[in-house]
């Protein structure tokens, strides 16, 4: 079945480090890949998406390239702020079962001044 | 204008209470969603209707009952809540395979 690993954290960071939380997937048809995030206190947002292979979502600095070849979907943001901690999301969509998110586990960033 | 909005945000109530969590959706969608998330932030999803039908319906128990009474809204009722479903639920929609999501639910059983 299909399926979303995403590295654990907490990730600790200091302001204006460069960021990279890993995502790898599973899925049988032909995915669409999501990045949401998660304030505190929040609900999930829409970060960025990518629906096709070598498309790179990109969205308030933060980018992610579908890689079909490795199957992965990693996020990154080359200078991260303390605004950016939040619980980051990957997920997917099935071609096959459109009607059905899958998510990860989530990771938590905190970024310090 | 709140795109998925869900009521009420915080929920506290007693071990065996019955409670219902309601969800409207602005966005002409045609699928909405509840979901579970617990405390370590997992998500897990509980059910899809898609135009009133029901598509999706994981292992959830049975005390869990949604109700769609038209496309734009989907209610959760909980019957005889037990300490375990303290979690936070969230409401979402979806249409082109993007979902959106309400701001949850926070409910807590003493």
């Amino acid at each position: 079945g299909d399926s979303v690993t995403q590295m654990e954290g907490p990730v600790t960071l200091s302001e204006e480090a460069f960021l990279t939380i890993n995502c790898t997937y599973t899925a049988t048809g032909y995915p669409s890949l999501f990045w949401y995030v998660q304030y505190p206190g929040e609900g999930l947002q829409l970060l960025l998406k990518a629906t096709k292979a070598d498309d790179k979502g990109s969205n308030k600095g933060f980018e992610a390239t579908y890689r079909k070849e490795t199957t992965s979907f990693h996020l990154e943001k080359g200078s991260v702020q303390v605004s950016d901690s939040a619980v980051y999301f990957c997920a997917l969509s099935d071609q096959g079962d459109f009607n059905k998110f899958y998510f990860g586990s989530g990771t938590k960033l905190n970024v310090k001044p | 204008d709140t795109a998925v909005s869900q009521t009420p945000k915080y929920l506290v109530t007693q071990m065996g209470n019955d409670k219902s969590i309601k969800c409207e959706q602005n966005l002409g969608h045609d699928t909405m969603y509840w979901y579970k998330q617990d405390s370590k932030k997992f998500l897990k999803i509980m059910f899809s209707y898609n135009n009133k039908e029901l598509i999706i319906n994981e292992t959830v128990p049975n005390r869990f009952s949604p109700k769609s009474p038209d496309k734009a809204h989907l209610n959760l009722h909980i019957n005889s809540l037990e300490l375990g479903d303290s979690a936070v639920y969230f409401c979402a929609s979806s249409q082109d395979r993007e979902a959106f999501f309400g701001q949850g639910t926070r409910l807590t059983v003493v």
